[in-house]
């Protein structure tokens, strides 16, 4: 597996607290992403990031924000957690845009 | 929008059979797609890809197809292994707005002995 980790693993939260989920990778690759996975969806991209300070939205970018300070790390936050937001969250990197991505082991959050 | 349709979105077959998935996209302008594996409890990993200059690519007992014209592309998994037996997941990538990729809901795969 490339050299990405996720941080927490697993988390429950209530409703209306913030929550942030780190995305760390050791590939120096330029490229991240965070998807969520719900059943019946596949996987459908949050935002995505293509530099340090580099951030785009992707199909479901509501309720959530991200940052990207250092090339290794891409932090996504739920400034306001729901229960619509009770997902697996997968993070994915790529050497370019045009490159294969490569997956996270996810998270996993419930929002009580 | 993009779109990707995956069917079926169940697929049983018997130890030894083949197996295909068939996937349909939106978006003319895509010209990469990546087929996912992902077992219970784990993440996605990539098994094939195809680019749209090709129209077929194999690696051992998994084949791709690509028709660009019609706009679908198929996995195809020959003598099939318990082992087999996952969730897959095709996949289109925009090349316009960010290279941003398009996943299908998904096929779970069991695979009887």
């Amino acid at each position: 597996d490339a050299g990405i980790t996720q941080s927490p693993r697993h988390k429950v939260t209530e409703t209306g607290t913030p929550v942030t989920l780190r995305c760390h990778q050791t590939e120096n690759h330029r490229y991240m992403y965070w998807y969520r996975q719900d059943p019946g969806h596949g996987l459908r991209l949050i935002h995505y990031s293509y530099g340090v300070k580099d951030t785009d939205k992707g199909e479901v970018s509501d309720g959530y924000s991200v940052s990207r300070s250092k090339t290794e790390d891409f932090l996504l936050t739920l400034e306001s957690a729901t229960s619509s937001q009770t997902s697996v969250y997968f993070c994915a990197i790529s050497e370019q845009g045009t490159d294969t991505q490569y997956f996270g082991p996810g998270t996993r959050l419930t929002v009580l | 929008g993009e779109n990707v349709e995956q069917h079926p979105s169940t697929l049983s077959v018997q130890e030894g059979d083949s197996a295909v998935i068939k996937c349909t996209y939106s978006d003319s302008a895509s010209n990469y797609f990546p087929w996912y594996k992902q077992e219970l409890g784990k993440r996605p990993q990539l098994i094939i890809d195809i680019r749209s200059n090709v129209g077929e690519k194999k690696d051992q007992r998994i084949a791709v197809t690509l028709n660009k014209t019609a706009k679908h592309f198929s996995l195809h998994i020959t003598e099939t292994q318990p082992e087999d037996s996952a969730v897959y997941f095709c996949a289109a990538r925009l090349e316009t707005g960010g290279f941003k990729t398009i996943f299908g809901a998904g096929t779970r795969l069991f695979v009887k002995a």
